[in-house]
């Protein structure tokens, strides 16, 4: 059974850093890309950045204008999602999300975890 | 920046069929961003439904099927239950490793 399990998230100050974790088991970590995907209050899905299975290859959205951080640990079967410099509108539940196939469609989401930004 | 389309809501009757559309403001859907779409309940995470424009994902039940309706890509439920009652997002992969999502459709069963 696949299981996403994130962790990290609660009450930052602006200006402050975070590091969010998302622990995985009962697929082959190394073969499938993963994604941070957040969604603010009130509001829709917003795709934050992935990382190919390998660890390699990252990938962000144009808003995280260099502040975010993906990574991951195989060792671990985990990934990480580092943030920098927290801003407001960073608060939300940030999920991951594990691909099907490459970086296409997601096919398993973890429970999320929130961060909120608030001084 | 790519920017998708979704109707910010729709309302079905229980046993009626809906169409739900995801679009792009520059033009039409094409394949190879291999639309996939997600249902969302209040305080749950999303689920998977379609992927590839037209594959259910595992235990979706036959009402929903995906396909591409003129220049956009469409999910149908035919024959809604009222706990298809969600929000409905469809995301696109862009390549270079870059995904998107709409911004959701709220579908009523009523």
């Amino acid at each position: 059974e696949v299981q996403l399990v994130e962790s990290g998230g609660g009450l930052v100050q602006p200006g402050g850093s975070l590091t969010l974790s998302c622990a995985t088991s009962g697929f082959a970590f190394s073969d499938y890309a993963m994604s941070w995907v957040r969604q603010a209050p009130g509001k829709g899905l917003e795709w934050v950045s992935s990382v190919s299975g390998s660890g390699i290859s990252t990938y962000y959205a144009d808003f995280v204008k260099g502040r975010f951080t993906i990574s991951s640990d195989s060792s671990q079967n985990t990934i990480y999602l580092h943030i920098n410099n927290v801003r407001a509108e960073d608060t939300a539940i940030y999920y991951c999300a594990k691909h099907l196939v490459a970086t296409l469609a997601f096919d398993y989401w973890g429970q999320g975890t929130l961060v909120t930004v608030s001084s | 920046q790519t920017v998708v389309t979704q109707e910010p809501s729709l309302s079905v009757s229980p046993g009626g069929t809906v169409t739900l559309t995801c679009g792009l403001t520059s033009g039409s859907v094409p394949n190879n961003y291999y639309p996939s779409w997600y249902q969302q309940t209040p305080g749950q995470s999303p689920r998977t439904l379609i992927y590839s424009t037209t594959v259910r994902s595992s235990g979706v039940p036959g009402r929903f099927s995906g396909s591409i309706l003129g220049d956009k890509a469409a999910l149908t439920i035919t024959g809604a239950h009222a706990d298809d009652e969600a929000d409905y997002y469809c995301g696109l992969s862009l390549g270079r490793g870059i995904s998107v999502f709409g911004g959701g459709t709220k579908l009523t069963v009523l």
